[in-house]
């Protein structure tokens, strides 16, 4: 098993640019979710799906749309890419939400100029 | 709401010293608690867990017990080694409305072993 992948590993974007983080996983878990990590912040969660078709809203989810049109995939959009989304991305997944372990991905590192 | 909160770092020990990083929590019910780790350059990945009050977590020489009367779950070890050296995270995961959980994290605690 890969477990938790994430494309790509590093990326630089302009203000007011978009692009999709990809996070993919193969244990057939029914819960996804995107946080951010900023230095003296911890994790915070942006969006997350309890199921293929489901979706919903974190702490901080302006800027960012997600959709779960499979079990398998959770991208993570940037609609119009601003300095303050600077930050490491992180997906994960769990079999569902109550209590289980989660799986990190390895993290995408997001710079906004 | 749900709160974590955990010792600030950084915390610089010397191989073979003794390891506590504290973190107390703030939650409704009765959340599981959870210390992720992430070393360099990678992502979180689960050290330890307990679902239940006085119930001790423990994996590659760390331990943890949920202590229900302090609201605490303080991560332990005996001897540090330098590849202990990471970041370490205190969680709880508790209701947030309907049948969903939130993951509910600490903000991290930079563990520095030199040898």
């Amino acid at each position: 098993n890969a477990g938790v992948t994430q494309t790509p590993k590093f990326q630089v974007l302009k203000t007011g640019q978009s692009m999709t983080l990809q996070c993919a996983q193969d244990m057939n878990h029914e819960y996804m979710s995107w946080y951010r990590q900023d230095p003296g912040m911890g994790l915070r969660l942006i969006h997350y799906s309890v199921g293929a078709g489901i979706t919903d809203q974190g702490e901080v989810p302006n800027g960012y749309n997600v959709s779960r049109s499979t079990t398998e995939d959770f991208p993570l959009r940037l609609l119009s890419a601003a300095p303050s989304q600077t930050s490491v991305y992180f997906c994960a997944s769990s079999y569902n939400s109550q209590g289980y372990e989660q799986y990190f991905g390895p993290g995408t590192r997001l710079t906004v100029t | 709401g749900n709160s974590v909160t955990q010792m600030e770092g950084p915390v610089t020990l010397s191989e073979e010293a003794f390891l506590t990083i504290n973190c107390t929590y703030t939650a409704t019910g009765y959340p599981s608690l959870f210390w992720y780790v992430q070393y360099p350059g990678e992502g979180l990945q689960l050290l330890l867990k307990a679902t239940k009050a006085d119930d001790k977590g423990s994996n590659k020489g760390f331990e943890a017990t949920y202590r229900k009367e302090t609201t605490s779950f303080h991560l332990e070890k005996g001897s540090v080694q330098v590849s202990d050296s990471a970041v370490y995270f205190c969680a709880l995961c508790a209701p947030s409305g309907g049948s969903n959980y939130k993951l509910t994290f600490g903000k991290g605690t930079l563990l520095t072993v030199n040898p």
